[in-house]
């Protein structure tokens, strides 16, 4: 079957930096996305890795370990307006994308 | 400058009473796929279109139909709504060349009175 993980929830203070953790299996890779959404509002596209490593973008940071089905957004400098749900969706063998339930990140 | 476009942004119907949201791109993008999101879930993959070829997810309610006119607007029909199907609505495009990323319009928050 094909299967997203991530933490349902986490916080974090202002200023700090926090790494939310998505683990998959898919049948098929052809990369993994990061979205944003706050609360009532559409997903908007945060990053995408298909190669392993640490692709960097500002305060956001996204990491992929292919061969752990792993991956991690890195939130650095924490500001109250990151406060969101952060979902992750891998790019399998199809045209669609399967989502993770999202972490909701509260931030303080 | 190039987007999607959802229409109404809120709509509210009542129980059994047929209602059709619609969406509109100017990315000029042959895929096109309608998603349920329910609070705290994960969006739904409803169905999606690769130019004109429908492709339904296996899980979704007949009470779901869907047309695509032309390359640019898709609809969504849900001919009897019920309590259940209130949730936001979201249509997303993408292309099948380079990533696969998809860009979500603003959605349509459906309630069923």
């Amino acid at each position: 079957g094909q299967n997203i993980d991530q933490p349902t929830e986490m916080t974090a203070t202002e200023g700090a930096i926090v790494q939310i953790n998505c683990t998959y299996q898919t049948s098929g890779f052809n990369g993994l996305f990061w979205y944003q959404q706050h609360a009532g509002e559409a997903p908007t596209f945060l990053s995408y890795n298909v190669l392993d490593g640490l692709e960097e973008k500002g305060r956001f940071s996204s990491f992929l370990s292919r061969s752990k089905g792993y991956s991690y957004l890195l939130l650095k400098e924490l500001q109250m307006k990151d406060s969101a749900s952060y979902l992750c969706a891998v790019s399998g063998d199809t045209d669609k994308l399967i989502f993770g339930t999202g972490t909701r990140l509260q931030v303080f | 400058d190039a987007m999607v476009i959802q229409n109404p942004r809120y709509q509210v119907t009542q129980f059994g009473k047929p209602v059709t949201l619609s969406c509109s791109q100017t990315l000029n993008h042959n895929v096109m796929y309608w998603y349920q999101q329910k609070s705290s879930q994960a969006p739904k993959l409803l169905f999606h279109y690769y130019d004109k070829d429908f492709n339904n997810e296996a899980d979704t309610p007949d009470n779901f139909q869907s047309r695509r006119p032309n390359t640019s607007f898709c609809f969504l029909d849900i001919r009897s709504p019920g309590l259940g199907d209130a949730a936001m609505y979201l249509c997303a495009t993408g292309s099948r060349q380079g990533s696969n990323e998809q860009f979500f319009g603003p959605g349509t928050r459906l309630t069923v009175l």
